[in-house]
């Protein structure tokens, strides 16, 4: 099955402790990006990656990191997570950006105490 | 720059009753149109998508929407919604050869539908 996965699903750490949310897709695709949803905002970009090895900020990139080592997996990292970093975070894949749909994860949500 | 505005929160109707949730953008150029669907507890998957021609858009379960570019608007419509189409639903906008590849997307809109 055609699918993105993401875990966590479910995370409640503490402020400083790092952490890493995996996802990862078996559509063979090129591109792959994290989004970050919160109430009344939608959902806003964080980082993006067109390929292996390339990768780039989206709109909200602060306090996060990201690697692409291999096409499939695209981890994302919180090297010291503060309470406003709490969020539901979607992982989501597409074989070019633009006119093609995005396959979204399920989603991983995020509590920083 | 691009920005999506869904001027509706909330949509509450009763089963079988016609729904539309309404869907403006803003943007200095032509831009590809989507709307998602996330139900409960679920990533979001896409309902329908607008990239040229023809400005009613046919979707899964239903659905459909209509572009209408000198209002720049993509309002969904359903003629009679079930209870399993309770969900929230988002419009967005993908700039053609945007960097970043993003979808830029509006605020949502619960839609819960009542028996």
């Amino acid at each position: 099955e055609a699918q993105v996965t993401q875990n966590p699903r479910y995370l409640i750490t503490v402020t400083g402790k790092k952490l890493t949310v995996t996802c990862s897709q078996n559509m063979n695709h090129e591109y792959m990006s994290w989004y970050r949803q919160d109430p009344g905002l939608g959902l806003r970009q964080i980082y993006y990656s067109m390929n292996v090895e390339v990768t780039d900020k989206g709109d909200v990139p602060e306090g996060y990191k990201v690697s692409r080592k291999e096409k499939r997996n695209f981890p994302l990292i919180l090297e010291s997570p503060s309470p406003n970093q709490t969020s539901l975070y979607f992982c989501a894949s597409s074989p070019l950006p633009g006119r093609n749909e995005q396959y979204f994860g399920p989603g991983t949500r995020l509590t920083v105490t | 720059a691009q920005s999506v505005t869904q001027l509706d929160s909330q949509v509450p109707v009763f089963e079988e009753a016609p729904v539309e949730l309404r869907c403006n953008y803003s943007s200095s150029v032509s831009v590809y149109l989507f709307w998602y669907v996330q139900y409960p507890n679920q990533g979001l998957q896409l309902l329908l998508k607008y990239l040229s021609g023809s400005t009613l858009v046919k979707g899964i379960n239903g659905f459909e929407a209509e572009f209408n570019k000198s209002q720049t608007s993509f309002h969904l419509r359903k003629p009679s919604v079930h209870i399993s189409d309770t969900a929230e639903y988002f419009c967005a906008v993908s700039p053609p050869y945007n960097q970043g590849g993003k979808l830029i997307f509006g605020q949502g809109t619960e839609l819960s539908v009542k028996p």
